[in-house]
């Protein structure tokens, strides 16, 4: 167990829908990134936050959006949902001191469109 | 250009052999940071080691160890002794930068340990 939370782990819904992904980071943990893995993309980096900040940004779609709230938790926003939004969903959090600033991983939360 | 490349898709070892899964990376940065991460098929992503680019000596944890050649930008994972519990996605990864940097993720190479 990583420490890292993400509910829920399943999540099945309808195109055009919007749904929220959450993320509780390890404790002690300030920063969040949020990952997309779907089967012809790899592991996709989205974006990341540090004590409530936005830190830098991948290939997120202007659909999705985020935040950390001051607790330290995070969101991730999808909407308007497409078929190809079907993915494994996974946040991840840092600490600087420790190790280089390894990401721990929660368990994803799997998302599916139909 | 790929920031982190893994060459083998998939590969095959005999259980208790040895098996050196290949990476390699390309930045320009002096600061950066190296480090493996294991998928099973349960799906979660399992950190397995670190290295830093200042560090000396290679990496090891456990059953792990980082055959880190900083001049040929390589940074291959060695598992000494397969177990067939070691059956998963390896994907190697870069912190470019310093601290809160960002990650890349290399393709991922699947492993299966015959027994």
């Amino acid at each position: 167990d990583s420490g890292v939370t993400q509910t829920p782990k399943h999540l099945i819904t309808a195109t055009g829908q919007r749904v929220t992904l959450r993320c509780s980071p390890r404790s002690g943990d300030l920063s969040v990134y949020w990952y997309q893995q779907s089967l012809d993309q790899g592991l996709q980096f989205l974006i990341q936050y540090y004590n409530g900040e936005e830190r830098a940004k991948g290939n997120i779609l202007e659909r999705f959006s985020a935040q950390q709230f001051p607790d330290l938790h995070s969101e991730l926003n999808l909407s308007s949902l497409e078929l190809g939004d079907s993915a494994l969903y996974f946040c991840a959090s840092s600490v600087r001191r420790d190790r280089g600033d390894t990401q721990y991983f929660g368990p994803g939360t799997r998302l599916t469109v139909l | 250009a790929q920031k982190i490349t893994q060459t083998q898709p998939g590969m095959f070892v005999q259980e208790k052999e040895a098996v050196t899964l290949d990476c390699t990376y390309d930045t320009s940065d002096p600061s950066y940071g190296l480090f493996w991460y294991k998928q099973p098929s349960s799906g979660e992503m399992i950190f397995l080691i670190y290295q830093g680019s200042y560090d000396q000596q290679n990496a090891t944890e456990g059953r792990y160890s980082l055959n880190f050649q900083k001049a040929r930008k390589s940074a291959n994972l060695v598992i000494s002794a397969s177990q067939l519990g070691d059956s998963a996605m390896y994907f190697c990864a870069m912190r470019e930068g310093m601290l809160l940097g960002r990650f890349y993720f290399g393709s991922g190479t699947k492993l299966n340990v015959k027994p």
